[in-house]
């Protein structure tokens, strides 16, 4: 089944702890991205990556990094984690970049909350 | 930056009448998608527009891009319990962006049986 897998779905968690979410796809997508949701202010883009080794900023990069050395694999790395990423995150993939040919495919999401 | 705007925020409608939803841009969308969340869960793909007059119906679900690419709407017939969630429009500004979808603030659905 083609899916876009994140782990952990919940995590509670302390300011400073580091923290890795992991994000997954078995659709030989290039393009993989990771959005923030969070009441009143919608979906931001965090990163994004059009293919492996390649990395961009999004709207909301701040306290984030990510890597892409696979091209299933697009990790959320949040070094020192603070109360204010504390929010609803979903990675997504597309194929080719996307560039209005293919939709974006969406994970379940991972909660996080961060005391 | 793009600003996608959706209304209504949120609305409620009897089961079996029908709904419309609005996503208008400030500025001329390459590619416009709608998805449907569930509460605190992932995104489900409904459609994706591309073109100016563009329309597209899955099962009871219609959307439709206006000619000036600036505005989408996402309407139910008969609605059903299975129509309520979170609808939510996305849209490329430009091409060759990256693929940087800007989302709208969401339109809440609830369906009264």
């Amino acid at each position: 089944e083609a899916q876009v897998t994140q782990n952990p779905r919940y995590l509670i968690t302390v300011t400073g702890k580091k923290l890795t979410v992991t994000c997954s796809q078995n659709m030989n997508h290039e393009y993989m991205s990771w959005y923030r949701q969070d009441p009143g202010l919608g979906l931001r883009q965090i990163y994004y990556s059009m293919n492996v080794e390649v990395t961009d900023k999004g709207d909301v990069p701040e306290g984030y990094k990510v890597s892409r050395k696979e091209k299933r694999n697009f990790p959320l790395i949040l070094e020192s984690p603070s109360p204010n990423q504390t929010s609803l995150y979903f990675c997504a993939s597309s194929s080719q970049g996307g560039l209005g040919n293919q939709p974006q495919h969406f994970g379940d999401g991972t909660r996080l909350s961060i005391l | 930056s793009q600003e996608l705007e959706q209304s209504p925020q949120s609305l409620i409608v009897q089961e079996g009448k029908n709904l419309t939803i609005n996503c208008t841009s400030s500025k001329t969308l390459y590619g416009l998608y709608w998805y449907k969340q569930k509460y605190g869960e992932g995104l489900i793909f409904l459609m994706m527009l591309q073109k100016g007059g563009e329309e597209k119906s899955h099962e009871k679900i219609t959307a439709k891009l206006d000619e000036k690419k600036q505005q989408s709407s996402l309407h139910i017939t008969a609605s059903q319990p299975s129509h309520a969630g979170i609808y939510l429009c996305g849209a490329e500004p430009i091409k060759a962006a990256g693929n940087k979808l800007t989302f709208g603030g969401g339109t809440r659905v609830l369906v009264k049986p």
